[in-house]
């Protein structure tokens, strides 16, 4: 049922350097597209997402791109920062009786 | 508002033994899911429910069953604990497939 890849698994960034998760999906009726923040010991909280009539959203200094041709869907963190250290998992879902699929995640690691 | 609570934060059980964890939203959602979380493997999807007395399995669904006999709350249970099974256990809820997702806090299970 993992329709959704994630890469890389773990990420080193200097401070003040940008942080690129990338995701492929395979399944063309997937419509909504979220990224998810999770510190340790936490639940996982929305941090951004975008819907397919879009190529980009920026909040601040998170932006997702979105390719539809290629499916594929990336989390861009600009001028990063030691708070941003957490897990980051993107996921996709789409409308019908089916979950929302989550990729593996990815421990991202800002250092100083 | 309490979002989604999860009920007990903390487990241990022995081998064989059983246990239900409980989970409540008060935002009215129509789909709720049980996940477990281990180093390494991302956010496993047990179960689901797209609406009240409804079920499904999801990619990791032995050894667990739930129930969904009110809309706020999905339940999931350990009928035999194992080993295997020690995990952090987290519940989400959503209005539906395509929306924002809404964690609990999280169940650490130790099984020994």
């Amino acid at each position: 049922q993992q329709q959704v890849k994630q890469s890389p698994q773990s990420l080193i960034v200097q401070k003040g350097g940008i942080s690129i998760i990338n995701c492929a999906y395979e399944n063309t009726a997937f419509d909504y597209f979220p990224w998810y923040q999770q510190f340790p010991g936490k639940g996982p909280a929305l941090l951004i997402a975008i819907r397919p009539d879009v190529s980009e959203k920026k909040e601040g200094r998170f932006t997702i791109s979105f390719n539809k041709s290629a499916k594929q869907f990336s989390l861009h963190i600009m001028d990063s920062q030691p708070g941003d250290s957490a897990t980051y998992f993107c996921a996709a879902g789409s409308s019908g009786n089916t979950p929302l699929v989550f990729g593996k995640g990815t421990r991202l690691s800002v250092i100083a | 508002n309490a979002g989604v609570t999860q009920t007990p934060k903390f487990r241990v059980l022995k081998t064989g033994q059983s246990m239900t964890l409980l989970c409540a939203q008060d935002m009215n959602h129509e789909y709720m899911y049980w996940y477990r979380q281990d180093p390494g493997m991302g956010l496993r999807l047990i179960h689901y429910s797209v609406g009240e007395g409804t079920t499904a399995k999801g990619e990791v669904p032995d050894g667990y069953n739930v129930s969904r006999l009110k809309k706020q709350n999905f339940l999931l249970g350990l009928e035999s604990a194992a080993p295997s099974q020690t995990s952090v256990y987290f519940c989400a809820s959503t209005p539906r497939g395509n929306t924002e997702a809404f964690f609990g806090q999280g169940t650490r299970l130790t099984v020994v």
